[in-house]
């Protein structure tokens, strides 16, 4: 079964601290993905890991994939309020296999 | 191109009635993907477009669902005789040919929110 694991399913956090998302993946793919998804919006990519080992950093948000571990985690580094989202991650080709989500919410 | 468009954003119907929703993808964009998200949950993938072709269905999609893409560009998305469990976010989105780099990540349009009374 192609599936998609995420934990936590919900995290809240203060401002400044640090924290890390998993996402556990059924099956090899050559890519992963991240998105963010404010409420009542669409998702809005961040980043895409093409190989074992890549990771890629956009402010203070830094993904990483192993694809022998079949993990990627989502890094945040001294969180603002602004980063209060739902973070999926997919993975796939064409047809991508999503997470619940992680609900982040940060408290100023 | 501002991204990927879609009509209606909402849609109210009421059960047994047809609804259809479109999408219009990025322009220079050959692939074509529709996604089902409800509350809560991440998106579930419907079916895609490579041009004009569809290239893979979801099992899970009922007989009542049926997109088309005519001409490669705009496509549409329709359900028959709608039941309340097809309430959901009808989300589309679009990638371009893919190269040696990638190439395959998906442009999320702002979703069309259906809900069956």
């Amino acid at each position: 079964e192609l599936k998609v694991e995420q934990n936590p399913l919900f995290l809240s956090m203060q401002e400044g601290k640090n924290y890390t998302i998993y996402c556990n993946y059924s099956t090899t793919s050559d890519r992963l993905y991240w998105y963010r998804q404010d409420p009542g919006k669409s998702l809005e990519s961040l980043f895409v890991l093409l190989s074992n080992g890549a990771v890629k950093q956009e402010g203070r948000l830094m993904a990483s994939l192993d694809t022998k571990a079949r993990l990627s985690t989502l890094h945040i580094t001294a969180a603002v309020h602004d980063l209060s989202a739902t973070y999926f991650c997919a993975f796939g080709n064409y047809q991508l296999i999503w997470g619940a989500g992680t609900k982040l919410i940060i408290k100023p | 191109d501002t991204g990927v468009s879609q009509d209606p954003r909402h849609k109210i119907t009421k059960r047994g009635q047809n609804v259809t929703f479109r999408c219009d993808p990025i322009s220079e964009h050959n692939r074509l993907y529709w996604y089902r998200q409800t509350l809560g949950q991440g998106p579930e993938f419907l079916t895609y477009f490579q041009n004009e072709a569809q290239l893979e269905k979801s099992r899970l999609l009922s007989d009542r669902f049926s997109a088309e893409r005519p001409k490669g560009s705009f496509s549409t998305l329709e359900i028959q005789r709608t039941e309340q469990g097809d309430s959901a976010m009808y989300l589309c989105a679009s990638s371009p040919q893919p190269g040696l780099a990638g190439g395959r990540e998906q442009y999320f349009g702002p979703g069309t929110r259906l809900t069956v009374t």
